[in-house]
């Protein structure tokens, strides 16, 4: 079946604009998690979300972050105001959340570049 | 919250040969512990996981080994081929919650 989809795969902007990434999970899958990889680095949680539940933001690196998950599915990832700290591959990331296979299957990406 | 370290951070090994990467954690909560293979402008991919209620794991060339009493987890891949070239990352988390990766390793296999 079809893995985690992200788009845009690429996206280059300038400081102080908005930013907005959106991933479609595994159909069924109600759990998603958003990270983010810095050049040569680990993945950092961001943002989790899982099904009704308030999402756990204890990643979000400021304010200036936000994301949504419109009808337990479809997740838009924002950022406004952009700024080049924040250049990097934004990954998201499903699961089924019903042991044992909760296994968290990864989108291709976002590389995102702010000038 | 939870901390994973891994090492090496990168390792080269002669084709054929055996390659380890080990990770230890630092919450006792966590019980789920997957690793992943990270290939160049690809998302990561599950290779194999473990939870706590086992201590070993084998997937053909690939094993995973967990000692929960000092925390660490190692990844063991036998006859290394040219293809298991890639990053490789270790994670855990408790149940199904976020995952705290390693910083990775970076495995080069000589051909």
């Amino acid at each position: 079946g079809a893995g985690v989809s992200q788009t845009p795969s690429n996206k280059v902007t300038e400081k102080g604009k908005y930013v907005e990434l959106r991933c479609d999970p595994i159909s069924g899958h109600t759990a998603l998690y958003w990270y983010r990889q810095s050049l040569g680095q680990g993945l950092e949680f961001l943002i989790y979300f899982q099904g009704n539940s308030a999402p756990d933001k204890s990643g979000l690196p400021s304010d200036r972050f936000s994301a949504e998950r419109t009808g337990g599915s479809v997740s838009t990832l924002k950022i406004q105001p952009s700024e080049p700290r924040d250049s990097a591959v934004y990954f998201c990331a499903s699961s089924s959340r019903r042991w044992p296979l909760d296994t968290q299957y990864f989108g291709p990406g976002t590389r995102l570049t702010v000038l | 919250g939870e901390n994973v370290e891994q090492h090496p951070s990168t390792l080269s090994v002669q084709e054929g040969d055996s390659a380890v990467i080990k990770c230890t954690y630092s919450d006792s909560a966590s019980n789920y512990f997957p690793w992943y293979k990270q290939e160049l402008g690809k998302g990561p991919q599950l290779i194999i996981d473990i939870r706590s209620n086992v201590g070993e794991k084998k997937d053909q060339r690939i094993a995973v080994t967990l000692n929960k009493t000092a925390k660490h987890f190692s990844l063991h891949i036998t006859e290394t081929q040219p293809e298991d070239s890639a990053v490789y990352f270790c994670a855990a988390s408790e149940g199904n919650e976020k995952l705290t990766f390693g910083t990775g390793t970076r495995l080069t296999i000589i051909p």
